[in-house]
């Protein structure tokens, strides 16, 4: 089934860095890969998604990059923010029923 | 206001013992699933349903059974808890097929003792 891996599993930076969360996937049928964030204590909250037809997306300091070929997507946050303080967790999606497989996440801590 | 909820928040149970955890969504979704959470693992999905009174299988069912009596409703029934079983479990619903977003419910923290 399909393997969802996340790099690095931490990550600590002073605010207003930037970061890189990379993820790998091995589905070639996966097409749908929505990404979470998941705050202390919190529940999991959707932030942004690519499909397989794309290769790049943005939402505010948020960008999304897709490599279908090398099954492989990078999340790259800009200006970071205390609040941006949680974990981040990639998933996959192949063509089965809404099943989502997700990474093991990266915890992002941000210090102010 | 909170569309998926769970109940209860936390719960301590013997092995051994019956374990009940309950959600619920007012999103009108068909689709409900239900996640385990360990450290290092990320989520696993244990059961899932797209229509009232069926579900499936997730990845890891063994151990689980899951019941959908409505819509609404979505539970997960360990009838023999184990230690290891002790894990955060989290209930999401979500529109249908294709690239829908799933919607997350707060999280039940279970300890088996």
């Amino acid at each position: 089934g399909e393997q969802v891996e996340q790099l690095p599993s931490s990550l600590i930076v002073q605010e207003g860095a930037s970061v890189l969360i990379n993820c790998s996937y091995t589905d070639s049928a996966s097409v749908y890969f929505p990404w979470y964030k998941q705050e202390p204590g919190k529940r999991l909250q959707f932030i942004i998604d690519i499909r397989s037809n794309m290769e790049r997306k943005q939402n505010q300091r948020l960008t999304l990059l897709f490599d279908k070929k090398t099954k492989h997507l990078s999340l790259h946050i800009t200006a970071t923010q205390p609040g941006d303080s949680a974990i981040y967790f990639c998933s996959a999606r192949g063509s089965a029923l809404g099943r989502l497989h997700f990474g093991a996440g990266t915890q992002l801590i941000v210090i102010p | 206001e909170a569309a998926v909820t769970q109940s209860p928040r936390s719960k301590v149970a013997v092995t051994g013992g019956k374990v009940t955890l309950s959600c619920h969504q007012t999103n009108n979704h068909d689709y409900m699933y239900w996640y385990r959470q360990d450290t290092g693992h990320g989520l696993r999905l244990i059961h899932y349903s797209y229509v009232a009174d069926s579900t499936e299988k997730g990845d890891i069912p063994d151990g689980y059974k899951a019941s959908r009596p409505s819509q609404e409703n979505f539970s997960l029934i360990l009838e023999l808890a184990s230690l290891s079983q002790t894990a955060v479990y989290f209930c999401a619903s979500s529109e249908g097929l294709g690239g829908y977003e799933q919607y997350f419910g707060p999280g039940t923290r279970l300890t088996v003792l």
